[in-house]
C-alpha cells in the first residue's frame, strides 16, 4: 500500500538555525499539506499546496516558514531560524484531489523538530 | 470560522465493551467531511472513518462507525467491542470546502482489561 515517508523521523537543532523536513506524498496524489502537533496537543493545520502554490496557510505560518516542491517527489518544509516553541512534531499529508471534501488525508509518520 | 469541539480529555472503557467518543462542530461550509483519527503512543496518524455532510447514511467502517447528527453539527465516533490495541488518542476533523483541515483537542482512549 503506498505511504506517505518523511525524514528525518527526529531533527534536533539549535535555536536559530534553519531546518528543512523533508516528505515524499503519494505518487499520484495532488494536494499537499504540512501540520504540526506541539507535545500533548492538538495537530494544527500549517500549509496546503497544490499546483506548485501555497492554497491555503494558517496564521501559523509565518515569513519563517516556506515550502517547496523541488522536484517531482519532494515537498518540503522550510524554518529559517528556528525558535523554541517551534519544537514539535511534524506531519506531512497528501490527498488524491483538490476542492474535494471527502478524499483522505494520508498522513506521514512525522518528524519530531525539538529546538535546544 | 471552523471550530471542533471534542469535550472529552480522557475516556475509559472495559475490554470488549463499546465506547462513544464525542466531536461537535461548527462552519458556515453547507458541504464539508469529518473525519476521524486514531494516534497511538507512536505518535503516527492513522485514519480511521470518513464522513461527508451529504452522505444520508452513517459511515461504518469495522469496529468504527460515526453517529452523525447534522441538524446538532456532531460526529461521534463509536468503537464497538473494544480492544487493548484501541488504547491511543482519537482525533475529529472537519474540511470544509476550502481544504484545510481542522483538528479537535482529541480525547485520549484508555481500554482496561
Amino acid at each position: 500500500e503506498p505511504e506517505v515517508t518523511q525524514t528525518p523521523s527526529h531533527q534536533v537543532t539549535q535555536m536559530g538555525q534553519e531546518v528543512i523536513l523533508r516528505c515524499v506524498p503519494i505518487s499520484n496524489h495532488l494536494y499537499f499539506y504540512w501540520y504540526r502537533q506541539i507535545l500533548g496537543q492538538k495537530v494544527e493545520f500549517l500549509v496546503s499546496f497544490y499546483n506548485n502554490e501555497i492554497s491555503e496557510k494558517s496564521e501559523i505560518f509565518d515569513d519563517q516558514f516556506s515550502v517547496e516542491r523541488p522536484d517531482g517527489s519532494n515537498f518540503t518544509l522550510k524554518i529559517r531560524s528556528t525558535k523554541l516553541e517551534d519544537s514539535a512534531m511534524y506531519f506531512c499529508a497528501s490527498s488524491e484531489a483538490p476542492r474535494e471534501t471527502n478524499y483522505e488525508q494520508y498522513f506521514g509518520p512525522g518528524t519530531r523538530l525539538t529546538v535546544t | 470560522a471552523q471550530k471542533i469541539t471534542q469535550t472529552q480529555p480522557g475516556m475509559f472503557v472495559q475490554e470488549k465493551e463499546a465506547v462513544t467518543l464525542d466531536c461537535t462542530y461548527d462552519t458556515s461550509d453547507p458541504s464539508y467531511g469529518l473525519f476521524w483519527y486514531k494516534q497511538p503512543s507512536s505518535g503516527e496518524m492513522i485514519f480511521l472513518i470518513y464522513q461527508g455532510s451529504y452522505d444520508q447514511q452513517n459511515a461504518t467502517e469495522g469496529r468504527y462507525s460515526l453517529n452523525f447528527q447534522k441538524a446538532r453539527k456532531s460526529a461521534n465516533l463509536v468503537i464497538s467491542a473494544s480492544q487493548l490495541g484501541d488504547s491511543a488518542m482519537y482525533f475529529c476533523a472537519m474540511r470544509p470546502n476550502n481544504n484545510d483541515m481542522r483538528f479537535g483537542a482529541g480525547t485520549r482512549l484508555t481500554v482496561k482489561p
